[in-house]
C-alpha cells in the first residue's frame, strides 16, 4: 500500500522569504503522479502543481517549484517570494496511474506567511 | 470549462437523522468522482469513488453510503447519523486520462 509523510505540522515564513515543505511517499508502483494542494481557509482544495514519476525534470508553476527524488522517494515544494496570500495548509499526494485511481494525501503542513 | 457544485455549504443534524449531501459537475462527460472525509485539523481520508452511473466503491466500512443516479451526479447518505460522522466533505472529480482531481468547495457537516 502505498502512503504519503508529510514531518512537518506546522511552518512559518516572511513575506519575500523562500519556504520548502517536505513529503516523502512509499511505493512499489514505477508509473504514478504526485501533486501538492492548497488548502487555505476557505478550506477550497487548490492544485498548485503536478509532477510525473517518468519525468526526469522538476516542475515548476511560477513561484511553486519541486525537488522531485525518485529513488529516495521525496517530493518537497519550494514557494519563492513568500506572499500572505500563501498562508494555507499544504498537502501532498500520490496516485498511480490507473483510471479511477484515487489521491492518497499525506495528513499536510500548516504554512503562516507573515508581514 | 468545468464547474464542480456541492450543498448545502454547511449542516447541522441531530444525532440518528438521516443525510444527503450533493455532488454535481458541469461541462464533462463521465468523470470519476469521489467523496473524501477531512477531520478537523487533519488530511482527507477516501470514502468512495465512482467510474460510472451506478458503479460505486467504498474504501472505509461505516454507515454512510453513496449513489450515482446521474453521469454527473454523486450523492452521500446516511439513514442514521453518528457523532463521529462530523467533518468537513469534499466531493471531486477528474478525466479518466488525466489524474490531477479537481475539488469542490465542501460540506462543514456537525452532528449533535
Amino acid at each position: 500500500a502505498q502512503t504519503v509523510t508529510q514531518s512537518q505540522p506546522e511552518m512559518s515564513v516572511q513575506e519575500a522569504e523562500t519556504v520548502t515543505l517536505s513529503c516523502t511517499y512509499d511505493t512499489s508502483e514505477n508509473n504514478y503522479y504526485l501533486f501538492w494542494y492548497k488548502q487555505p481557509p476557505s478550506r477550497q482544495m487548490i492544485l498548485v502543481i503536478r509532477q510525473e514519476a517518468y519525468k526526469q525534470q522538476n516542475a515548476t508553476e511560477n513561484r511553486f517549484s519541486v525537488n522531485f527524488q525518485k529513488a529516495a522517494k521525496s517530493f518537497s515544494l519550494k514557494i519563492s517570494d513568500s506572499q500572505l496570500g500563501d498562508t494555507a495548509m499544504y498537502f501532498c499526494a500520490f496516485s498511480r496511474r490507473q483510471a479511477g485511481t484515487a489521491l492518497i494525501f499525506g495528513k499536510g503542513t500548516t504554512l503562516s506567511v507573515s508581514s | 470549462s468545468q464547474t464542480i457544485h456541492q450543498w448545502p455549504a454547511t449542516l447541522v443534524q441531530p444525532v440518528g437523522s438521516p443525510l444527503s449531501l450533493e455532488c454535481t459537475v458541469e461541462g464533462t462527460s463521465n468523470p470519476n468522482l469521489y467523496w473524501y472525509r477531512q477531520a478537523a485539523g487533519r488530511g482527507l481520508q477516501l470514502l468512495f469513488y465512482s467510474v460510472g452511473i451506478g458503479q460505486i466503491s467504498s474504501e472505509v466500512p461505516q454507515n454512510l453510503s453513496a449513489s450515482r443516479p446521474q453521469d454527473r451526479q454523486f450523492i452521500l447518505s446516511s439513514k442514521k447519523l453518528l457523532l463521529s460522522d462530523s467533518g468537513f466533505y469534499l466531493c471531486a472529480w477528474r478525466e479518466p486520462s488525466y489524474n490531477e482531481q479537481f475539488f469542490g468547495p465542501g460540506t462543514r457537516l456537525t452532528v449533535l
